[in-house]
């Protein structure tokens, strides 16, 4: 089993609003990446960070911005949520010479 | 640019009652292509990883194999807790080399 935690699980907060979501792994994975899903729907890749002290944009624009300081956190952080923000944010790892990445479980965001 | 669809979009099948899933994928040079089960609220989960035309790898109930435009997902016998929606995702070696283009899944309810 992955050790990938991802804290807060569920997280309701108002339109403003500045917000950190968390994501820690303990396997000392290079690699590690943040999906956002919408119900029904494929996972698009936000950020990405091939290791400490880089971080990449993905495909999907997003007004979110990470960091990596530390191998094993990368946090994502919104400096003012708004109700399009609201979805599910997962988390991800891999190692540096492989493309299997695993999952952290989640955090289900709604913004009123 | 790479593309991944999964068929059906839902699967009811009654427990012992075997079928496949499908995976239809176009990318640029397929680097190897993965399935991932993903339960409600939850992050999804790594099964398998097939890197060329003609693999095939087994866990439990459930055997995946690959040709040079689509994956199968076979689940033999299914139990009710097989059920979930089952994600195929596929990392091109080309320029979108840091990251995997997933498809939308096929959620599937096995009745006990």
């Amino acid at each position: 089993e992955a050790d990938i935690y991802q804290t807060p699980r569920y997280l309701v907060i108002g339109t403003g609003k500045k917000i950190t979501l968390e994501c820690s792994q303990t396997m000392g994975h290079d690699k590690m990446y943040w999906y956002q899903q919408d119900p029904g729907m494929e996972l698009h890749l936000i950020h990405y960070s091939y290791g400490v002290n880089s971080t990449e944009k993905g495909d999907l624009s997003s007004e979110s911005t990470v960091s990596r300081i530390r191998t094993e956190h990368f946090p994502l952080t919104l400096e003012s949520a708004r109700p399009s923000h609201t979805s599910q944010y997962l988390c991800a790892s891999s190692k540096e010479n492989s493309y299997e990445q695993y999952f952290g479980p989640g955090t289900r965001l709604t913004v009123t | 640019e790479d593309q991944v669809t999964q068929s059906p979009e839902a699967l009811r099948l009654q427990e012992g009652e075997s079928s496949s899933l499908n995976c239809s994928y176009t990318v640029s040079g397929l680097r190897g292509l993965f399935w991932y089960r993903q339960d409600p609220g939850k992050g999804p989960e790594f099964l398998f990883t097939l890197y060329s035309a003609g693999e095939e790898k087994e866990k439990e109930r459930l055997k995946a194999t690959l040709t040079k435009k689509e994956s199968f997902l076979h689940i033999t016998a299914p139990k009710p807790e097989d059920s979930a929606t089952y994600l195929c995702a596929v990392q091109a070696a080309g320029g979108s080399a840091r990251q995997l283009t997933f498809g939308s899944g096929t959620q599937l309810t096995v009745l006990p």
